[in-house]
């Protein structure tokens, strides 16, 4: 089935720091992959999505300077926290899809990045 | 607006049945899904519904109605590793995914 590889599981940094999660599909291509946020106890939260060759469409509310996002190839995409605060401690999921929009493949997600900035 | 609404937290016995409800009001559907999330982890597809009726997949079957609505995720001969919380996800027209808040279950022995 299909496969989403996300790395590294575990970040804890200092403040100020920039941080870069990376997020791959190991047997498909993804034109399309999605970053999510999850706080403890509450649902996703789509931050963007994830369009290869082309710049990210960021939902309503999200910085698109603070969280920079680059999908370089079909198997790649990458999210990186710039100048990361506490308060972008989180966790961070992204998931990718085999095939179009309009079809009925779910999203497979990665395992997720658990995020502490002390 | 747009909203999907679960209930937040259920709980059932060990070798029970439970049915976790999703109703949902969307601009246009295009699919319904359900995922399975353990604490601390990513989600994991469970079941996708695009017609009315029920899916069945082991344990596990999924139902919906698109005239109501409506879907409910129902687990059968519950397992304690059953415990985790429950995504219900809808399609809308644009093909954006809509994320309820999930269910989370308890599996009492």
């Amino acid at each position: 089935g299909a496969v989403v590889s996300q790395h590294p599981s575990w970040v804890i940094c200092k403040s100020g720091t920039s941080v870069k999660i990376e997020c791959r599909s190991l047997d498909f291509q993804a034109t399309t992959m999605f970053w999510y946020r999850q706080f403890p106890k509450q649902s996703l939260m789509l931050m963007a999505t994830s369009n290869e060759g082309s710049k990210a469409t960021y939902e309503q509310g999200v910085e698109k300077d603070k969280f920079l996002i680059n999908h370089a190839s079909l198997t790649l995409s990458t999210l990186t926290v710039t100048s990361a605060h506490p308060e972008d401690s989180s966790f961070y999921i992204c998931s990718a899809r085999d095939g179009g929009e309009r079809g009925n493949q779910p999203q497979h997600f990665g395992d997720g990045t658990r995020l502490s900035i002390l | 607006g747009q909203n999907i609404d679960q209930p937040t937290e259920m709980t059932a016995t060990e070798g029970a049945i439970v049915q976790i409800n999703c109703t949902y009001q969307t601009s246009g559907f295009n699919g319904l899904f359900w995922y399975q999330q353990h604490a601390g982890e990513a989600p994991t597809f469970l079941s996708y519904n695009v017609l009315d009726g029920l899916e069945e997949k082991g344990r596990f079957s999924s139902f919906l109605s698109r005239s109501k609505g409506y879907s409910y995720l129902l687990l059968k001969e519950l397992q304690m590793k059953d415990s985790a919380s429950y995504l219900c996800a809808v399609k809308n027209s644009n093909y954006q995914l809509i994320w309820g808040a999930g269910t989370k279950l308890i599996i009492k022995p």
